[in-house]
């Protein structure tokens, strides 16, 4: 069974420009996550979605950052404009969302570079 | 003060030792308490799933969860250079909820 996959899995863009992240979460999963790690910090919670619905986006850092799931499958993350402070790796996580624990499986990430 | 503290190490020990990882927490509505393991250019990968106070055993790792104390361990017996990797405590109130995360330790297991 395929995991969760994410694209790109190297993103370089200039300060002001739009980069989209994909994340693809494993087939049936109703639960994805995003997740971000910058330089030096924890690993931190931006949003979840239950099928295409937001469930919790108070991880979000501003207005900045549009998460979509269109169809309750993929999932696309989308920084407009791009700054400085975004730099970093960001992680998408899928789980069934049936049972309890519910374990999230994490994708490789994309390490996104603003310059 | 961060919720999550976990020292990030390097930690470096010989192959065959005793690993010994640990993480304390300051919110005691932590119920779920998870271990994941990082190696390079890759995402986390769970280890260890742990629901309140207890012990969990599995093959050569063994997690404990203290919740008077706010403590949780991770224990690697005979350690192998594969164990090499940065290992990260999470934990969450809910099922089904985010994930709140310690900085992680880096590990060095030497041949």
């Amino acid at each position: 069974e395929a995991g969760v996959t994410q694209f790109p899995s190297h993103s370089v863009i200039e300060k002001g420009q739009t980069v989209t992240l994909r994340c693809d979460p494993i087939s049936g999963h109703d639960n994805l996550y995003w997740y971000r790690r910058v330089m030096g910090k924890e690993i931190k919670f931006l949003l979840h979605f239950v099928k295409e619905s937001k469930q919790d986006e108070s991880g979000m850092p501003n207005n900045r950052f549009l998460a979509e799931r269109t169809g309750g499958t993929y999932s696309t993350l989308k920084v407009q404009p791009a700054e400085l402070e975004d730099s970093g790796v960001y992680f998408c996580a899928s789980s069934l969302g049936r049972l309890a624990p519910d374990t999230q499986y994490f994708g490789p990430g994309t390490r996104l570079t603003v310059l | 003060q961060k919720e999550v503290e976990q020292d990030p190490g390097p930690l470096s020990v010989p192959e065959g030792a005793i690993v010994s990882l640990n993480c304390t927490y300051s919110n005691s509505a932590f119920q779920y308490f998870m271990w994941y393991r990082q190696y390079s250019r890759k995402g986390p990968e769970l280890l260890m799933y742990t629901y309140s106070s207890g012990n969990k055993e599995d093959g050569r790792f063994t997690a404990q969860v203290d919740k008077s104390s706010k403590y949780i361990s991770l224990f690697i017996r005979d350690s192998q250079p594969s164990d090499s990797a940065t290992y990260l405590c999470a934990m969450s109130a809910k099922s089904n909820y985010q994930l709140i995360w310690g900085a992680g330790t880096k590990l060095i297991i030497k041949p």
